[in-house]
């Protein structure tokens, strides 16, 4: 079974500041996701990682296979950022989830 | 195009009743998932359709929980005999072919039992 470890739990900031979140997972993988969920429970899927990086606007994730590790990085973070970012790792049938990111950006 | 939907959004229901809750997938999506996630902690995988059958059931905590895809889309989440412990927020997941592809999630539904 994968176990997936986030870090930091919880993570209080201001507006404008370069967020890092990690995420540590122990069996090889298919694929990493980061997911947002907002207060309300929905969720998104950022990104979804089986090698190297990706960008999408302020967002960049990052992986490294050999380590079993990816971090999830917010550039010129904002209020509206703030939620709980989730690390998923990914096989065949299915996700095993971290415990998840709380992140609060203050104006 | 129209995302994962599921209903209700909302459900409270007292111990000892069934219920069940319903996933609207993507057209056209394959594979289905159902998650659950208790308060304060990450979702957990429950079960994992492809098609009309269940590759993975390995995540339903025990014989009171069940569901079917019968056609190969709609999937209903069945739990018997609810318990205070089953409180949580449901949540439905959709992918294409399944595999590595991206799931696409719903909007979750909370199932409170009193």
């Amino acid at each position: 079974k994968n176990e997936v470890e986030q870090s930091p739990q919880n993570l209080t900031a201001q507006e404008g500041e370069f967020i890092t979140i990690n995420c540590s997972y122990s069996v090889g993988i298919s694929a990493l996701h980061w997911l947002q969920q907002h207060p309300g429970g929905g969720i998104v899927s950022l990104f979804m990682l089986s090698s190297g990086k990706k960008k999408h606007g302020r967002l960049i994730a990052t992986i490294n296979i050999q380590e079993k590790h990816s971090s999830l990085h917010i550039t010129a973070s904002h209020p509206r950022d703030s939620a709980v970012y989730i690390c998923a790792a990914g096989g065949a049938d299915g996700l095993t989830f971290g415990k998840g990111t709380h992140l609060i950006i203050q104006p | 195009g129209a995302g994962v939907s599921q209903t209700p959004s909302n459900k409270v229901t007292e111990k000892g009743k069934y219920v069940e809750l319903r996933c609207d997938p993507i057209s056209g999506h394959t594979a289905l998932y159902w998650y659950r996630q208790s308060l304060g902690q990450g979702p957990e995988f429950l079960i994992y359709f492809q098609g009309t059958g269940a590759a993975d059931d390995s995540g339903l905590p025990n014989d009171r929980f069940f569901a079917v895809r019968p056609e190969g889309s709609v999937s209903t989440l069945k739990i018997q005999r609810t318990e205070r412990g089953d409180s949580a927020v449901y949540l439905c997941a959709s992918s294409l072919m399944g595999g590595i592809d991206t799931q696409y999630f719903g909007p979750g539904t909370r199932l409170t039992v009193l």
